[in-house]
């Protein structure tokens, strides 16, 4: 049902930057800004980004988030082991009209 | 600080009606900045928007599921619920309850409550 896609997985080692995309549509993404959540194993989603790029107080600054058109990223840099998360993207659709979110990708600290 | 948490009966039987109850701690629903929302989470799948709710009680509804869900505030005691009528096994799922800040124009769930596990079976 979701409306915006992510890859199902992504992976990296320490240090590394990974990045997660988020696609979606002119109803959605386009024409509304882009958030982000945290979900780690048997905890509540977090707001990681709001507002595309903006990250709430004591969020890291190796947290960024960025948009274009019809798609978003949240980028990670230097990778650490407790990153290894479930990020969601999500944004409102102005066809439902109301939020939507992404199905999530699993992200996997090698 | 902000804090939400659910309540409810974990296990409904099909057919019934499914009520869960957020309270709301550090913010009021009195407030014209936030809406108060439901989201879901079947077990090991994704987010699913429910709807949300104005302190006035107008609510906003998932299209897919608007025929079955009502949301509602209590402000005198800073809680708001949901209902979930004539429930089958696919409505299983984590659900929590989620301040939505539409103090912009840019909307977030900025706080969750740690979710509440709901089962449907006979």
């Amino acid at each position: 049902q979701s409306g915006l896609t992510q890859p199902p997985s992504a992976s990296g080692t320490p240090g590394q930057r990974v990045t997660i995309s988020c696609s979606g549509s002119s109803s959605n993404i386009a024409s509304n800004s882009v958030n982000w959540y945290q979900q780690l194993p048997g905890t509540a989603p977090k707001l990681l980004v709001y507002k595309n790029n903006q990250r709430p107080s004591g969020v890291p600054d190796r947290i960024s988030g960025s948009k274009s058109g019809t798609s978003a990223s949240l980028a990670i840099s230097g990778l650490h082991f407790d990153d290894e998360a479930d990020y969601y993207c999500a944004t409102w659709d102005d066809s439902l009209p109301g939020p939507v979110f992404g199905g999530g990708t699993k992200l996997t600290v090698l | 600080q902000v804090q939400l948490q659910e309540s409810g009966p974990g296990l409904v039987k099909p057919s019934e009606t499914l009520s869960l109850t957020c309270n709301v701690s550090g913010s009021f629903i009195r407030s014209s900045s936030y809406f108060w929302g439901w989201i879901r989470q079947p077990p090991g799948k994704g987010l699913e928007w429910i709807g949300h709710v104005y302190y006035g009680g107008r609510g906003y509804y998932n299209p897919s599921l608007k025929s079955r869900v009502t949301i509602s505030v209590d402000t005198s005691k800073n809680h708001f619920f949901l209902t979930l009528t004539s429930v089958t096994a696919a409505d299983t799922a984590v659900y929590f309850c989620a301040r939505l800040d539409v103090s912009t124009i840019d909307y977030s769930f900025d706080y969750w409550g740690p979710g509440t596990l709901v089962t449907v079976s006979s």
